[in-house]
């Protein structure tokens, strides 16, 4: 069993829908959290970064963490065909400096 | 500035050249870090160097060889590679210690070994 998993998609959705987007993982030890955009044949850019159970917004994007349960995600409001991408959630370990990276979920936002 | 710059952005290779590819930063981090990424799959972790030594080697061949000159640049030394080493080779910075360690990630330079 891998340490995260992600749903590989692809998520296809109109555009202006909300896009929802998720992975569980099976150690607690993970403390901090990731989101990054990667477009075809370009490198990950990070979306969103939190460390602590609950919400986080930024622009249209919002992060939540909910460790009890071990699962993060990603909502992604008004989407827009440039947000179709590979989305890759990330974690480390407190005190620690190596990503686990989930597969990845290709999304697809149709004009 | 968030930026993680490297090059070349494409390099082509045939199996008895030596190459380096070549990262900078200048955000004043601490820790960088070579990734090797193939086609549909996540970034896989290479090397990490944390205030320039090398902390982590994740059992990578011994035909790719890291360098950290400073704490703002990182090369990765290759020789003598094999076909199925094409992919996307990525180098990410962060800060070394404390709850501000996101990685950031440059563009990326396309390997293709033939």
């Amino acid at each position: 069993q891998k340490e995260v998993e992600q749903d590989p998609g692809p998520l296809s959705v109109p555009e202006g829908a909300i896009v929802s987007l998720n992975c569980t993982y099976s150690n607690s030890a993970f403390q901090y959290f990731m989101w990054y955009r990667q477009y075809s044949r370009k490198g990950p850019e990070l979306l969103m970064y939190t460390y602590s159970s609950g919400n986080k917004e930024d622009g249209r994007f919002t992060a939540q963490v909910d460790k009890s349960s071990k699962y993060i995600s990603l909502f992604i409001r008004d989407s827009q065909p440039s947000d179709s991408a590979t989305y890759l959630c990330a974690m480390i370990k407190a005190a620690g400096n190596k990503l686990t990276f989930g597969g990845g979920t290709r999304v697809l936002v149709k004009p | 500035d968030t930026e993680v710059t490297q090059t070349p952005k494409h390099l082509v290779m045939g199996m008895t050249n030596k190459k380096s590819l070549k990262c900078e930063q200048h955000m004043g981090h601490r820790a960088m870090y070579w990734y090797k990424q193939k086609a549909k799959k996540p970034p896989e972790l290479m090397f990490v160097y944390s205030y320039e030594k090398l902390s982590i080697n994740e059992s990578v061949p011994s035909r790719f060889s890291p360098e950290c000159p400073n704490s703002s640049l990182l090369n990765l030394h290759l020789h003598a590679l094999q076909p199925e080493d094409s992919a996307l080779y990525l180098c990410a910075s962060s800060q070394a210690r404390g709850a501000y360690n996101e990685q950031f990630f440059g563009p990326g330079t396309r390997l293709t070994v033939l």
